[in-house]
């Protein structure tokens, strides 16, 4: 079974800065897709970013952008020029690229952006 | 483009009680999972349906049961409540086979088991 790990509960960023997530994941499967989910408080998850397994380029979408370290298992989302509306639970996802359409997440990081 | 709904928004039972959760899925796709997420916690995979066959489940035991019905919406039925089945119930419909693998998300029913 996949598991995924976010160590931090919490994350604190002043407006304009940068802060750095981290997730860790664990699999014996060669191909599967990584994600990065947002989920505003009382609001609905939206898909921030994904990353192919089989891509070596790390994705970026606008002010987020990820750290793939395939070997360690290692997926950090980047958020550059943090604003107010980021503030919310990001999550972390991994789905296998076999028939296994689940997706396994994280528990989560609680991101707060200071004014 | 019409998009993952839900309903209803929230709901109040006692333990014990059943109860029935609704979800249509985004235009054009055919596979409906369901979530449930704990307060404080990560979405966990209770089960997924794809052409109206239950095509996946997850650690969650038999009183979860689901349905999908021909225009790809789906339910989740939970039978004898219990108090830990207090959660935010998430929907994601998607359409694997065509290349796409994103699943969609659904605002969320908010259950209270008392």
């Amino acid at each position: 079974a996949q598991t995924v790990t976010q160590s931090q509960p919490e994350m604190s960023v002043q407006e304009a800065e940068t802060v750095t997530l981290s997730c860790t994941y664990d699999t014996s499967e060669s191909d599967y897709y990584l994600f990065w989910y947002k989920q505003p408080p009382s609001r609905q998850m939206i898909l921030v970013i994904r990353q192919e397994a089989y891509k070596q380029q790390n994705a970026t979408e606008n002010r987020f952008s990820v750290n793939f370290q395939k070997a360690a298992k290692s997926f950090s989302l980047k958020i550059s020029d943090s604003q107010l509306g980021d503030a919310a639970m990001y999550f972390c996802a991994y789905r296998s690229a076999s028939n296994d359409y689940k997706l396994s997440f994280g528990a989560g990081t609680t991101v707060t952006v200071r004014a | 483009e019409t998009g993952v709904t839900q309903s209803p928004t929230h709901l109040i039972k006692t333990r014990g009680q059943q109860v029935t959760l609704r979800c249509s899925s985004q235009s054009g796709h055919n596979t409906v999972s369901w979530y449930q997420q704990a307060l404080g916690q990560g979405p966990q995979f209770i089960f997924q349906y794809y052409r109206e066959e239950e095509n996946g489940r997850g650690n969650f035991p038999p009183r979860f049961s689901g349905l999908q019905f021909p225009n790809y919406s789906s339910e989740l039925n939970v039978n004898a409540l219990e108090l830990d089945d207090s959660a935010l119930y998430l929907c994601a419909s998607s359409s694997p086979g065509t290349g796409s693998y994103e699943q969609y998300f659904g605002p969320g029913t908010r259950l209270t088991v008392t």
